[in-house]
């Protein structure tokens, strides 16, 4: 199983309405966080989680909520889907709690590509 | 404003070739840059990582340079094989309670 899974894989819904990404990991890490990726703009971070008490918004949080039920899950909404939010996206860990230096190493899932028609 | 401006957009190389990339800051309390790889249908991995205290950091093929004074950085990819065509993110952070920011990717080929 991987460490950090998405589900759907897959999903083409209609403008309006909501839909829910989750995301599980199995790393044990604290730390959680969406990001977007569309072609020519690279990743850009939506939300972030530190631990399960702790939500933070990204660069283009408007449009998306998140809930942190568990340590081990960190799920993205779209309230009401527009077509622009058409992407990729993508969850990721980190553990704060790794010492040394580059201790910052995120582990992505495999993404949610998602279609707004 | 973006933060960290990456280029070239693509790149396309030979077998053995070198090819780099760069990146460029504006905020001089970043303390953190990796590079992250990216295979097409996978999330980005981490590949390698610098700290500003340092000038340059090799794991195998894969080199950072990095410039404190230009506040800029770069990965270079010696002896490149057709395997290593991904697309290439760098990135920065600041302070401990933050996330990373992204460049926008390069997208590399490595022809044979």
């Amino acid at each position: 199983d991987a460490d950090v899974t998405q589900t759907p894989r897959n999903r083409i819904t209609k403008t309006g309405k909501r839909i829910m990404l989750e995301c599980s990991q199995t790393k044990g890490h604290d730390r959680m966080y969406w990001y977007r990726q569309d072609p020519g703009l690279g990743l850009r971070l939506i939300y972030y989680s530190f631990d399960v008490k702790d939500i933070n918004k990204g660069e283009i949080s408007d449009g998306y909520s998140v809930s942190r039920q568990a340590q081990a899950k960190f799920s993205l909404s779209l309230e009401s889907a527009i077509p622009n939010q058409t992407a990729l996206y993508f969850c990721a860990t980190s553990d704060s709690r790794t010492g040394g230096v580059f201790n910052y190493g995120y582990t992505f899932g495999s993404g949610t590509r998602l279609t707004v028609v | 404003q973006q933060q960290v401006k990456q280029s070239p957009q693509s790149l396309i190389v030979q077998k053995g070739g070198i090819p780099i990339i760069n990146c460029a800051y504006e905020n001089t309390a970043f303390d953190y840059f990796p590079w992250y790889q990216q295979f097409p249908g996978k999330g980005p991995a981490l590949l390698i990582a610098i700290r500003p205290d340092v000038s340059e950091k090799k794991e195998g093929r894969f080199t950072i340079s990095f410039n404190k004074s230009a506040k800029q950085f770069s990965l270079h990819i010696m002896d490149s094989q057709p395997g290593d065509s991904a697309t290439y993110f760098c990135a920065a952070k600041y302070q401990a309670g933050t996330a990373l920011i992204f460049g926008k990717g390069t997208t590399l080929s490595v022809s044979s």
